[in-house]
């Protein structure tokens, strides 16, 4: 079973707002994913979880934050969005590899819209 | 530096016709893994295939074959009898053994139009 859910599938928030993201996987990986996808663009990497946790920060504004509560769940917590970060919000997943060369498996992704 | 090109930004062909789509790469690791991934309207970007360096063996899986050729590094990608479902955004992407965790460079993505 290769699959990632996440939750909720769309998304409308003020700028003020606070809203999680959540994403989850049974299938025992221990790397997990928030990539950013701009349309018309490629997916845009923002963090990695290896073993629950935080091993890379693409320099991501702070208004993004993160959570790896166990192996199986990952969240991105967003406070005082711009509208300029509406996108598809991908989490993946992958079993731990030196070098990234293990496959990501990606859920279905969350459209987010900030008005 | 590492680099993937997806020079055909869009494709469209009528159903039936087999379709070819490019991806060359650049890096300096002599290890490395190549993907491809298929991105429908839905959003979810659905894996199809990985391949590593050492491994230049083609590959086919039903209507889908990959022609991997280290000489050019090429990763070009071939549907045969396309069909309405195949439309989608096809991202080519590389992975450096030497890289960090998560480094997944994609190309810009092909999108491809298949009309009935």
């Amino acid at each position: 079973d290769t699959e990632v859910t996440q939750t909720p599938k769309h998304l409308v928030m003020g700028m003020t707002n606070k809203k999680s993201l959540k994403c989850e996987q049974h299938m025992g990986h221990r790397a997990m994913y928030w990539y950013k996808q701009k349309a018309k663009k490629p997916p845009e990497l923002m963090f990695v979880y290896s073993y629950e946790k935080l091993s890379i920060n693409e320099s991501v504004p702070s208004r993004f934050s993160p959570e790896c509560p166990n192996s199986s769940l990952l969240n991105l917590h967003l406070h005082a969005l711009q509208p300029e970060d509406s996108a598809l919000y991908l989490c993946a997943s992958s079993p731990p590899a030196w070098g990234g060369q293990e496959t990501q498996y990606f859920g279905p992704g969350t459209r987010l819209l900030v008005l | 530096a590492q680099k993937v090109t997806q020079a055909q930004t869009e494709i469209s062909v009528v159903e039936k016709e087999d379709v070819t789509l490019d991806c060359v790469y650049e890096t300096r690791d002599t290890t490395y893994y190549l993907f491809w991934y298929k991105q429908p309207p839905s959003g979810e970007l659905v894996f199809l295939i990985r391949r590593n360096s050492f491994d230049e063996q083609n590959e086919i899986s039903g209507r889908y074959s990959w022609n991997f050729q280290k000489s050019t590094s090429s990763f070009n990608f071939t549907i045969t009898a396309s069909q309405v479902v195949d439309s989608a955004v096809y991202f080519c992407a590389l992975s450096e053994a030497g890289g960090s965790q998560g480094n997944l460079i994609f190309g810009k993505g092909t999108k491809l139009s298949v009309k009935p």
